[in-house]
């Protein structure tokens, strides 16, 4: 009954490496998120979709590069992967509206070597 | 420009001792939306609250309090009679009521609960 789940919870690879984190969540919410937490424990956005459409992207290398094939899926695509973005990544949901709080994945904590 | 600040870093406390993790915010918005999250050592994100910026009356939820004060722009957080469980990160947030609703997050206070 998981609410928020992403895949894989662990990633290693080896840096120029391409690699997919999946996140989907089954609570009905139409905005998705992917939130990178550096090694400092600080918290920062990437993208926000809402109902598949893009409304957030912080200055975040186009390496990255999200994909919503529907409301209940937001996933990550990492090109050319680099030691600095060895990080964890989370992803979260919430429903459309100022006032509403956001739920997260368990994150996916990538070692790029 | 959105601002979150979480001045206390780590904080130590002994078992059943009360402790207060702060936060102040900063924004040019009337309306806004405060929040708290807990990241224990297995890392995942738990929220814990949501505060509208329009209501300023403090809550509480069993061992937890927040206090909440627009005149100082704070929304601090109480656990009263801590435990070992409370032992984690926590994080205060703070969303617009702008159009991309953007979260800002403050850099998170380690509490260690010493049993």
């Amino acid at each position: 009954d998981t609410a928020v789940s992403q895949t894989p919870k662990y990633l290693v690879t080896q840096m120029g490496n391409d690699k997919s984190i999946k996140c989907e969540q089954n609570l009905g919410h139409d905005t998705m998120y992917w939130y990178k937490q550096d090694s400092k424990k600080f918290l920062k956005i990437m993208f926000s979709y809402n109902n598949k459409e893009l409304i957030i992207n912080e200055t975040v290398p186009n390496r990255f590069s999200p994909k919503s094939p529907d409301k209940a899926h937001l996933n990550l695509h990492i090109n050319s992967l680099e030691l600095g973005d060895s990080a964890v990544y989370f992803c979260a949901s919430s429903f459309t509206g100022p006032g509403t709080e956001a739920f997260f994945g368990q994150g996916t904590r990538l070692t790029v070597v | 420009a959105q601002k979150v600040t979480q001045a206390q870093t780590e904080i130590s406390v002994v078992e059943k001792e009360d402790v207060t993790l702060d936060c102040v915010y900063e924004t040019r918005d009337t309306t806004y939306y405060l929040f708290w999250y807990k990241q224990p050592p297995s890392g995942e994100l738990v929220f814990l609250i949501r505060r509208n910026s329009f209501d300023e009356q403090n809550e509480i939820s069993g061992r937890y309090s927040w206090n909440f004060q627009k005149s100082t722009s704070s929304f601090n957080f109480t656990i009263t009679a801590s435990q070992v469980v409370d032992s984690a990160v926590y994080f205060c947030a703070l969303k617009d009521s702008g159009g991309y609703q953007k979260v800002t997050f403050g850099t998170g206070t380690k509490l260690q609960v010493i049993p």
